[in-house]
């Protein structure tokens, strides 16, 4: 089984420019999430979607951050403008229910943001 | 506040040595606890994941306990490898209405030879 698909892996950017990340999750889970992990910290929920609606998106900076999960397979999240502090891993994670009702979580490599 | 809590926040071990991960939450009421193991420059991977009514769940070398009355959870490696070099991450799930998954911090685990 495939698992959760993350590209690009690495991304330098300078402030004020804008960046792309795509996730492809495990064919047949409804659920993906977007995770923020700084270095040093936990992961941090930034969007929730079951299919291609959203559960929760409480904690997504929308002034810059946006994401989208067209068909309710494949998700972009997209930052524009970058600021300095959204240097961190992007993680993308898929579950074939909700993973906090004791779904199973599975989680792709990440893509690593600087942003200069 | 719902939070979890890890301890140490790094630690160095010897090969072949057991070594016990630490996590206190204050999340109420749960529904079950999950820890994972973060290899530098990868995505988090399931260990265990116990419901609220277990008390120990074992993957393999790993050892997970949970205590539900005093909110706390330990995670026991024993003979430890290189290989179990990573950050070891607890998740608690919230559930009072909505579930909602809350991690902690980490703990960053070196085993030198």
């Amino acid at each position: 089984e495939a698992g959760v698909a993350q590209s690009p892996r690495y991304k330098i950017i300078e402030k004020r420019q804008s960046v792309a990340f795509w996730c492809n999750p495990i064919s047949g889970h409804a659920t993906l999430y977007w995770y923020q992990q700084i270095l040093g910290q936990g992961p941090k929920l930034l969007i929730q979607f079951q299919n291609n609606g959203v559960v929760d998106d409480s904690q997504l900076p929308k002034d810059r951050f946006s994401a989208e999960r067209l068909k309710g397979v494949d998700s972009t999240l997209k930052i524009q403008p970058a600021k300095l502090e959204d240097s961190a891993v992007y993680l993308c994670a898929s579950s074939k229910d909700r993973a906090e009702n004791t779904g199973e979580l599975f989680f792709g490599e990440g893509s690593r943001l600087t942003v200069l | 506040k719902n939070q979890v809590e890890q301890s140490p926040q790094s630690l160095i071990i010897l090969e072949g040595k057991n070594c016990t991960l630490q996590c206190n939450y204050t999340v109420s009421p749960f529904s079950n606890l999950r820890w994972y193991k973060q290899d530098t420059g990868r995505g988090p991977v399931s260990l265990t994941i116990m419901t609220f009514s277990e008390n120990t769940k074992s993957n393999g070398r790993y050892t997970a306990t949970l205590d539900a009355d005093t909110k706390q959870s330990s995670l026991h490696i024993t003979a430890s490898q290189l290989s179990d070099s990573a950050s070891y991450i607890c998740v608690v799930t919230f559930s009072g209405g909505y579930n909602k998954l809350i991690f902690g911090a980490g703990t960053r685990l070196a085993v030198h030879p």
